[in-house]
């Protein structure tokens, strides 16, 4: 089984300022990784697909970047409504998913 | 626009199966992708629990594979996870989603949550 790690566990940042999130395969998966985000109550919305390509109708401000094992999630502004967890997903061998990095208010 | 709700019971007694049914509007089951299903326990992470073709192929996750029944109904575009001999780590928010071409899952439902106790 491919473990995906997610690093740091929070970031506690402020609107406005840049978020970069980590995700960490223990094993190369080529660019199949996906990028998620969670909020509280609500189902999971797609962000980024295939290391790199936003999913239709995601900002700008939200960047993938990434190839085998190092993966990074980017948020260059912060708006109010990007406070959530995110969540990284591979589908290189079956389907799992990182434990997630929680993006909260400074 | 595609959309998924789940259905079935909240509470589920141990050693008991879960059974939940996922209706899909919006989009043909018969049209194509694969159909998944998703677990979360409260305040965890995301399964991955299997999938479905419209054909009826599935594929699972190996640690539940020997528990886990996922079936395909096109004739009322919907699908459907049975989870046997449940316990308490069963507890969890399930989601049924769509998986894209790009092996993500693109659409989700609401998410049901099932407890499992006595």
């Amino acid at each position: 089984e491919i473990v995906l790690t997610q690093s740091p566990a929070t970031l506690s940042l402020s609107p406005g300022e840049r978020a970069t999130l980590s995700c960490r395969a223990s094993q190369s998966v080529s660019s199949y990784l996906a990028w998620y985000q969670q909020k509280p109550g609500q189902a999971p919305r797609l962000l980024i697909y295939d290391a790199s390509n936003r999913a239709t109708g995601i900002p700008a401000r939200f960047s993938g970047s990434g190839s085998g094992t190092d993966f990074t999630l980017t948020i260059s502004s912060l708006e109010p409504e990007d406070f959530a967890v995110y969540y990284c997903q591979q589908r290189s061998n079956s389907f799992t998913f990182g434990p997630g990095t929680k993006v909260d208010i400074k | 626009q595609v959309q998924l709700q789940e259905s079935g019971p909240g509470l589920v007694k141990p050693s008991e199966t879960l059974s939940l049914t996922c209706a899909v509007s919006g989009y043909s089951i018969s049209s194509g992708y694969y159909w998944g299903w998703i677990r979360q326990p409260p305040g965890k992470g995301l399964e991955w629990i299997g999938s479905i073709y419209h054909s009826g192929s599935t594929y699972y996750n190996p640690s539940l594979k020997s528990r886990v029944t996922i079936s395909v109904d096109t004739s009322k575009n919907q699908f459907s996870l049975k989870l046997s001999s449940v316990t308490a780590a069963d507890t969890a928010v399930y989601y049924c989603a769509r998986l894209s071409s790009s092996g993500c899952f693109d659409y989700w439902g609401q998410g049901t949550l099932v407890t499992v106790s006595s």
